[in-house]
């Protein structure tokens, strides 16, 4: 049991290229997450997922896209980075339904991203 | 319309010594309330949880929380500190500002002194 994977673990990118950031779970868990970690302000929310074939935005989505083609996989994709999207990114997963808000998010080791 | 202060960025603590690590939230509806702990280069896991119930919560690794409602408050304490408690610790409340999402506080890093 894996529980939540992400791949890669380091990038380094140029200001405008594109990369995507690729999220597994084997957990069967319904909602899956993208934050992103700065210092001292915690983590903050890109998109979320609440099902197979659906994203919603989170906190600060700009800039950011989401699929979420398979149950288990929820992918990150930035178009043309820039220099602010320098951050430690990470997923979780969590079981759905009625009670989601008090279930425990799982989460991955985090992917670090470095924009030139 | 949710928020989550963690007073103190880092805390010090000696060996032995008492932790606690303290969060303030602001909430127009009941919360659920949530403490994680980051070690270095992994991700969060979870240490305990306040959704209904008992307002003691206790977690992993010896950690309790109190949801104090009229402080609007849920400090994590610890009687002993160890040296593997050092890390990172987050406070998160459900809902957030935005929704039906958690909101993190900043972090408090936890220094543990021989």
């Amino acid at each position: 049991n894996a529980g939540v994977t992400q791949t890669p673990k380091f990038r380094v990118l140029k200001t405008g290229q594109s990369m995507t950031l690729l999220c597994a779970q084997d957990m069967n868990h319904e909602y899956m997450y993208w934050y992103r970690q700065d210092p001292g302000m915690g983590l903050r929310l890109i998109h979320y997922s609440v099902g197979e074939g659906t994203t919603a935005k989170g906190e600060v989505p700009d800039g950011y896209n989401v699929s979420r083609l398979k149950k288990q996989n929820f992918l990150l994709g930035l178009e043309s980075a820039a220099p602010s999207q320098t951050s430690v990114y990470f997923c979780a997963s969590s079981y759905g339904g009625l009670l989601a808000g008090s279930e425990t998010q799982y989460f991955g080791p985090g992917t670090r991203l470095l924009v030139l | 319309a949710q928020s989550v202060t963690q007073l103190g960025s880092h805390v010090s603590v000696s060996e032995g010594a008492l932790v606690l690590l303290r969060c303030n939230y602001s909430s127009s509806v009941p919360p659920y309330l949530f403490w994680y702990v980051q070690y270095p280069n992994q991700g969060l896991q979870l240490l305990l949880k306040y959704t209904t119930g008992a307002t003691l919560v206790k977690g992993i690794n010896g950690f309790e929380a109190e949801f104090k409602k009229s402080e609007t408050s849920f400090h994590l304490t610890k009687p002993s500190a160890h040296m593997s408690d050092a890390a990172e610790y987050f406070c998160a409340v459900f809902p957030s500002n935005a929704g039906n999402m958690l909101t993190f506080g900043g972090g408090t890093r936890l220094m543990v002194k021989p």
